[in-house]
């Protein structure tokens, strides 16, 4: 089955305490992109992979930080949350007509 | 500064009705359009896509139209079913880069 995963699926942290939220995408897709949804504020985009090795930022980067090493996997790295990152975040790859595939989400609480 | 603008925070419709959800833009760089629909505790996911070359487009009872004069697209369901309720939310991007910038969200309630 063609699919985005994200891991975990729900995160409560301190702030100051790194953390990694995983992404897979089974659809050999090349490009791949995590966003963050807040109330009232729809979807922002964070960073966005054109392939593996290039990424670049989206309207939202502050305080993440990302990795494309292969094609299937673009991990999101918070090297120290704060609060203001409590969020839900959907992770992304995109089709050949520009539709993206969104994964399940990750729901993140930083106390 | 909101590129993309659902103005309608809701919408409720009677089952069997049409659904109009409206999105505005203000960026006439903008040549590809997407709504995508989420449900609860999932991702949205992809519904029809428009380009600018094209003024509407169908996919069963999903029917897109664009005008690009008024930066204007609406998404109309044919008829509406109650499991069509859901977050609709309209994004834009220019082809070819990768970015695209998505609205508020229009949650639709459709009625039994």
């Amino acid at each position: 089955e063609a699919q985005v995963t994200q891991n975990p699926r729900y995160l409560i942290t301190v702030t100051g305490k790194k953390l990694t939220v995983t992404c897979s995408q089974n659809m050999n897709h090349e490009y791949m992109s995590w966003y963050r949804q807040d109330p009232g504020l729809g979807l922002r985009q964070i960073y966005y992979s054109m392939n593996v090795e290039v990424t670049d930022k989206g309207d939202v980067p502050e305080g993440y930080k990302v990795s494309r090493k292969e094609k299937r996997n673009f991990p999101l790295i918070l090297e120290s949350p704060s609060p203001n990152q409590t969020s839900l975040y959907f992770c992304a790859s995109m089709g050949q007509r520009y539709e993206q595939y969104f994964g399940p989400g990750t729901r993140l609480t930083v106390t | 500064d909101q590129q993309v603008k659902q103005n309608s925070p809701s919408l409720s419709v009677q089952e069997g009705r049409i659904s109009i959800l409206n999105c505005d833009y203000t960026n006439s760089m903008f040549d590809y359009f997407l709504w995508y629909k989420k449900y609860p505790a999932e991702g949205p996911t992809f519904l029809i896509s428009i380009s600018s070359i094209k003024d509407k487009n169908e996919d069963g009872r999903f029917t897109v139209f664009l005008n690009k004069s008024a930066k204007h697209l609406s998404l109309h369901i044919v008829p509406s079913q109650p499991g069509d309720s859901a977050v609709y939310f309209c994004a834009a991007g220019v082809s070819g880069t990768y970015k695209y910038i998505f609205g508020t969200g229009t949650r639709l309630k459709v009625l039994a």
